[in-house]
């Protein structure tokens, strides 16, 4: 069974550029995960998608980021503009059911630097 | 504020010296608590999850503990591939469904 696939892997922007990510979920999976882990921290969750509706984006900085998931499948989280703090490896998750109970698999995550 | 807390930060052990990582928690709503693995430039990878005070889980050199206000990551003469950051995260229900993670234990395993 392929695991979760995110790209790109890195990514070095400057400051106020823009920048996407994209995942990729294990096939089946209802529930998709973004989290924001800095260096040194535990992830933080940022948004989570049931299909197509966004269940919880509580903790998701709207005025700089936005994320969607087409079809049910696939998702993308934006910066725009990215800050200095943004630096970190943002993480995507897929769960089969809608509940943060249920066992989480991760992707490989990519790591933003911006300068 | 909900507050998970690991220590220590980091650990260094040699092969086949046994020792415990801890993970504190000063929360409401608590519902369970999972326990991952994070190797580098990988994302976490599940481990166990602990339901109530008591309740122990193992697998190979690793066993899992939980009382009312921490949870213990007991491994037992560890090997060099043991080497990883370990974290825990805390499932809360407090109206509606929250995780949350500590800032993990960095564990290198001398041969």
């Amino acid at each position: 069974e392929a695991g979760v696939a995110q790209s790109p892997r890195y990514k070095i922007i400057e400051k106020r550029q823009s920048v996407a990510f994209w995942c990729n979920p294990i096939s089946g999976h209802a529930t998709l995960y973004w989290y924001q882990q800095i260096l040194g921290q535990g992830p933080k969750l940022l948004i989570q998608f049931q299909n197509n509706g966004v269940v919880d984006d509580s903790q998701l900085p709207k005025d700089r980021f936005s994320a969607e998931r087409l079809k049910g499948v696939d998702s993308t989280l934006k910066i725009q503009p990215a800050k200095l703090e943004d630096s970190a490896v943002y993480l995507c998750a897929s769960s089969s059911s809608g509940s943060l109970w249920d066992t989480q698999y991760f992707g490989p995550g990519t790591r933003l630097t911006v300068l | 504020e909900d507050q998970v807390t690991q220590s220590p930060e980091a650990l260094r052990l040699q092969e086949g010296e046994s020792s415990s990582l801890n993970c504190s928690y000063t929360v409401s709503g608590l519902r369970g608590l999972f326990w991952y693995r994070q190797d580098p430039g990988k994302g976490p990878e599940f481990l166990f999850t602990l339901y109530s005070a008591g309740e122990e889980k193992e697998k190979e050199r690793l066993k899992a503990t939980l009382t009312k206000k921490e949870s213990f990551l007991h491994i037992t003469a560890p090997k060099p591939e043991d080497s990883a950051t370990y974290l825990c995260a805390a499932y809360l229900f407090q109206g509606a469904q929250k995780l949350v993670f500590g800032q993990g234990t960095r564990l290198t395993i001398n041969p």
